[in-house]
């Protein structure tokens, strides 16, 4: 069974500080990495994706990729209130060409910034 | 602006019931996706398609069936509603493309809980 593990939280940070957001992966053949924030009662949207290893960033955001120990985290600096959400780690499982495009996510991990 | 659109979102049926969920994307996606999403569980894949008329299984599929008559539509369909169906479902689309293993992003819609009393 392919999983993905992400620690539930909460994560409670304060105001203009980093969240770190950790996500493990079984599948030693994931390619894919993304990371999809979710706000209570709505939708998932993404924000970050990574394929390569090393770092990528977006703006406030920072994602980093470690296939040889198959993690993949998510930096979020200068974190606001508005970054409280739930944070959800979402693996496309190494399944080959195929017609389609099967994409394990984790429990999620729930992010409170403190004002 | 992608816009995936489902039917409904509040939905209250009774046990035994037959239920149909729908989803619309405006993106011409290849694929689309059923999930449910329970408290502690996370995003469960129930059904997919990756083409008209074509699906495949997800990891928890029993119980549940799907049309894709249209590229734009996908309907889930509860044959006979549970209790433990009681959720919030999510359909999602993307575009295919394999090559050297990326994946396009998926889009969601806005969900629909479904209450079976």
């Amino acid at each position: 069974q392919k999983e993905v593990e992400q620690n539930s939280g909460p994560l409670s940070v304060p105001e203009g500080a980093i969240a770190s957001l950790n996500c493990t992966y079984s599948d030693r053949g994931s390619q894919s990495f993304f990371w999809y924030r979710q706000y209570s009662g709505k939708s998932p949207e993404l924000i970050m994706f990574i394929y390569s290893n090393g770092d990528k960033e977006d703006g406030r955001f920072t994602a980093q990729l470690n296939k040889a120990s198959q993690y993949v985290s998510l930096l979020i600096r200068d974190s606001q209130p508005s970054d409280s959400a739930t944070y959800l780690c979402a693996v496309k499982v190494g399944i080959g060409k195929t017609s389609y495009d099967k994409v394990i996510f984790g429990p999620g991990t729930s992010l409170s910034v403190i004002p | 602006d992608v816009k995936v659109t489902q039917s409904s979102r509040y939905l209250v049926k009774r046990t035994g019931e037959k239920v149909f969920l729908e989803c619309v994307q405006d993106m011409d996606h290849e694929n689309m996706f059923w999930y449910r999403q329970d408290p502690g569980l996370g995003l469960r894949l129930i059904y997919f398609s990756y083409d008209v008329k074509m699906k495949e299984k997800g990891d928890i599929p029993e119980g549940y069936s799907v049309s894709r008559e249209k590229k734009e539509r996908f309907s889930l369909i509860l044959e006979s509603a549970s209790t433990n169906q009681t959720s919030m479902y999510l359909c999602a689309s993307s575009f295919y493309m394999w090559l050297g293993g990326i994946s396009y992003e998926q889009y969601f819609g806005p969900g629909t809980r479904l209450t079976v009393t």
